[in-house]
Formats: C-alpha cells, structure tokens, sequence
C-alpha cells in the first residue's frame, strides 16, 4: 500500500519567508509524528498528533515553528520568517493501531535557506 | 535529559562477515527499541523493532535487548555490500516519540 508522502521534496527559501512543508500519512494511522534531522545527525522530534489533537510539541525549537492537523490526516509544518539555522531535512512519521508503535517514515522534505 | 549513544564509525566488515551495531540508553523507563537503516540520502527505513529482553531475528538480522543494561545490539548476518547504510537506533516510551541516537556508519568491502 502508499506509504508516507511529503512535499516538496525541497524547498529553497530565502532567510526571512515562511514556508509550509505538507505530510500525508499512511491511510489509518492515528498517530503522526514531525522531525528535523541535520546532516550527519541522528533525527530530531519536533510534535506529536494523535487524530487532530496535537499532543506534544515541546521539540518545537522556537515559537516560528508551528503544525496543525486540522482533520486528523494530512499534516502541515509551518516555519515563520526562516533563519539559516533552520535548514535540515523535515521528516514526518506515521503509526497505527497495531503497529505497536512502528513509525513508518516518508521521504523527507529538505530545505535550504539561503 | 534522554539520550541514546552509538559509536559514529565507520564499521568496515568484509562480504560474508557478521556486522555488529550497539547501542545504549539512559531512560530506564523505555519501552520499545527499533533499528532503522538509513541510505545515504534517503530518510530512514525501519528494519527491526524489539519490546522484551533476549534475542529477536529476522532473516539475517537479529536484534537483542538487555534492559538492566540498558543495551541493544543489532547483528547482520553474511554482511553485504547493499548494507553498507547509516543504522540509527530508536528507543521510546509508551509509544511516544523516538529518541534517535546519532547513527553508526556501516561499510561492507566486498
């Protein structure tokens, strides 16, 4: 079946804009996770939604950073006015009943700010 | 603070050899460990996942826990060339998000 998908796959922003980045998980999976992941590094959690309501968002490394997932699928990760330190790979993961906890990532979503 | 180590590499093991990967953990109160193996580039595959103590295989991959010390270990099996990857290991609490220790780089010569 689909897995995971993101987009874009890459976004290249200049530092100041905001950007969206889009996560659609895996069709059923209630839990859905965002990290960020820098080069060479081990990924990052920023928030955590079970259905609509997010339940943790305390990897959030600023109050610029902000995610929603209004209806409980599809998730959106907002970056407010982009400094270059926020340049990294966004990866989102999802996990369903049954799963025993198995997060199934997607593809990832790197951004560049310039 | 919650943390998981890995030694960084790389671990260079010739074709056909058995590849050992550690790991530890500071959180006495996780719960479930998995291993993701993660090409360069691309974003991590999950590959084993392990919940009680003792020894967990999967084709040429074993995976074992030891939560008194605070331990997990995953064993490749006739090493090959495709494996060569980053294998980060992940460990969480009550289904929570995944603490990811920064990854050991594998290298398989053929």
């Amino acid at each position: 079946g689909a897995g995971v998908s993101q987009s874009p796959r890459y976004k290249v922003a200049k530092r100041g804009q905001d950007v969206a980045l889009r996560c659609d998980p895996i069709s059923g999976h209630v839990s859905l996770f965002w990290y960020q992941q820098a080069l060479g590094q081990g990924p990052e959690f920023l928030t955590y939604f079970q259905n609509e309501a997010q339940l943790d968002k305390s990897g959030l490394p600023s109050d610029r950073f902000f995610a929603e997932r209004p209806e409980g699928s599809v998730s959106t990760l907002k970056i407010q006015r982009t400094q270059q330190e926020d340049s990294a790979v966004y990866l989102c993961a999802s996990s369903g009943p049954g799963s025993s906890y198995e997060q199934y990532f997607g593809p990832g979503t790197r951004l560049t700010v310039t | 603070q919650k943390e998981v180590e890995q030694n960084s590499g790389p671990l260079s093991v010739p074709e056909g050899a058995i590849a050992s990967l550690n790991c530890t953990y500071s959180d006495r109160g996780s719960q479930s460990f998995f291993w993701y193996r993660q090409y360069s580039g691309k974003s991590p595959e999950l590959i084993m996942s392990i919940y009680s103590n003792g020894d967990k295989e999967d084709g040429r991959f074993t995976a074992q826990l030891n939560k008194a010390s605070q331990y997990v270990s995953l064993l490749i099996r006739d090493s090959q060339p495709s494996d060569s990857a980053t294998y980060l290991c992940a460990v969480s609490s009550a289904g929570n998000m995944l603490t990811f220790g920064g990854g050991t780089r594998l290298m398989v010569k053929p």
